[in-house]
């Protein structure tokens, strides 16, 4: 149990509409990752929120924003959604810096556009 | 830029064979490499870690060796059990901790008793 919580756990949605996930942190941690896993693929790095800015984007439309709230948590926000975003989301929390800096992982927000 | 590429799988082995799975990687300058695993429904979960060539990350009977020379960090067990059964995904960082992770594809293991 890693003490990372997403929501919902399963959402479908229809091409064209927005979606908010959210992802509560590992107390004591002030990072959090958000990636896409597509079925069958690795998961791929989206963007990071450190103390509440963005942090490093991966290569994903703007169409993909999030934030992140005093208490650490996160929402990444998808609009004019697509069939190719259905995915897998994953968030990691970690404590920024260092070499044993570690990402906890929830389970994940099940995505499916129609 | 970055990437790790894996061997595909599924790998299918009987109980107590030996297992190893293929990671190997193109980075500039010197990142930290990791192993991941997902169980069915879960999410990932951190198995080893090594931050500096010829570092061996173990865990739980897993291991793996960075080789900076061959541009490799491949997953070795012993005797794999049932319990194992999973999808195992390399992966690596430019940072020296677990920081905006460059994923490989994914490799799913299955053991049959």
């Amino acid at each position: 149990e890693t003490g990372v919580t997403q929501s919902p756990t399963h959402l479908i949605k229809t091409r064209g509409q927005q979606v908010t996930l959210r992802c509560s942190s590992q107390s004591g941690h002030n990072t959090v990752s958000w990636y896409q896993q597509a079925l069958g693929q690795g998961p791929q790095f989206i963007f990071q929120y450190y103390r509440e800015e963005e942090n490093g984007r991966g290569n994903f439309p703007p169409r993909f924003s999030g934030l992140q709230f005093p208490n650490y948590s996160s929402e990444l926000n998808v609009n004019a959604l697509e069939l190719d975003d259905s995915a897998l989301y994953l968030c990691a929390s970690s404590s920024q810096g260092g070499v044993n800096t570690e990402a906890f992982f929830g389970q994940g927000t099940r995505l499916t556009v129609v | 830029g970055d990437s790790v590429t894996q061997m595909e799988g599924p790998v299918t082995l009987s109980e107590e064979a030996f297992l190893t799975i293929n990671c190997t990687y193109t980075a500039t300058g010197y990142p930290s490499l990791f192993w991941y695993v997902q169980y069915p429904g879960e999410g990932l979960q951190l198995l080893l870690k090594a931050t500096k060539a010829d570092d061996k990350g173990s865990n739980k009977g897993f291991e793996a060796t960075y080789r900076k020379e061959t541009t490799s960090f491949h997953l070795e067990k012993g005797s794999v059990q049932v319990s194992d059964s999973a999808v195992y995904f390399c992966a690596l960082s430019a940072l020296r901790g677990a920081d905006k992770l460059i994923f490989g594809t994914g490799t799913r293991l299955q053991v049959f008793p």
